[in-house]
């Protein structure tokens, strides 16, 4: 497949419980996004990548959150601690070039997280 | 979190029928983008805009960039029943990479 990919599509966590969700971009993608989509809303960013590097995670909402990208393909969005208002499409999207004006910003089907 | 003025919320049309919806912030933004996203889906890139003014098309869908930079607007012409679903907006501003959404606007075709 030529697409973002996220796994698993559907997590069902009790409250407390540590959770890990998948990203895997569109392959030779250096910049890497994770976004938050609650019900009825817009997605909202929580983390960028370039490559393997973490520039920007001014949208994480606590330090339960945390994601990694250690070898610049495949990233993981790990939330500690799950509490109810975790509960959210957890979207990623990647994009090709590095310059912010014009690349697209491809999006996965994104992760339901269920927190009980 | 910050998430942009859409309107309207949700709209009900019947096949053929035109379709308007605009996107608007406080704060100026040099990238407009709109997405559509269906149920368990992801958002898909429909239109981009990168210019104050620029007025850009993708068949019956046409989209401006507001000249203020702090608005955008997105028109659906002859609507068919595959437009169903949730469009949304997305501007960036500065050299960051990250977008900022609407809240959404839901449209409905009826045949």
């Amino acid at each position: 497949g030529a697409g973002v990919s996220q796994s698993p599509r559907y997590k069902v966590a009790k409250r407390g419980q540590d959770v890990a969700l998948r990203c895997d971009p569109i392959s030779g993608h250096v910049s890497l996004f994770w976004y938050q989509q609650a019900l009825g809303q817009g997605p909202e960013f929580l983390t960028y990548f370039q490559n393997e590097a973490q520039l920007d995670k001014s949208g994480l909402p606590s330090d339960r959150f945390f994601a990694e990208r250690p070898e610049g393909s495949v990233s993981t969005l790990k939330i500690q601690r799950t509490q109810q208002e975790d509960s959210a499409v957890y979207l990623c999207a990647s994009a090709f070039v590095l310059a912010a004006s014009t690349d697209t910003q491809y999006f996965g089907p994104g992760t339901r997280l269920t927190v009980l | 979190g910050q998430q942009l003025n859409q309107s309207p919320q949700s709209m009900f049309i019947q096949e053929g029928e035109d379709v308007s919806m605009n996107c608007t912030s406080s704060s100026i933004f040099n990238t407009w983008l709109w997405y559509k996203q269906d149920p368990g889906e992801g958002p898909v890139l429909l239109i981009a805009l990168y210019k104050a003014g620029e007025l850009t098309s993708n068949g019956r869908l046409t989209a401006q960039f507001g000249i203020t930079r702090k608005d955008s607007f997105l028109n659906i012409s002859a609507s068919i029943p595959s437009d169903v679903g949730i469009y949304f907006c997305a501007g960036r501003r500065g050299a960051t990479n990250k977008l900022i959404f609407g809240t959404g606007t839901l449209l409905a075709v009826q045949p």
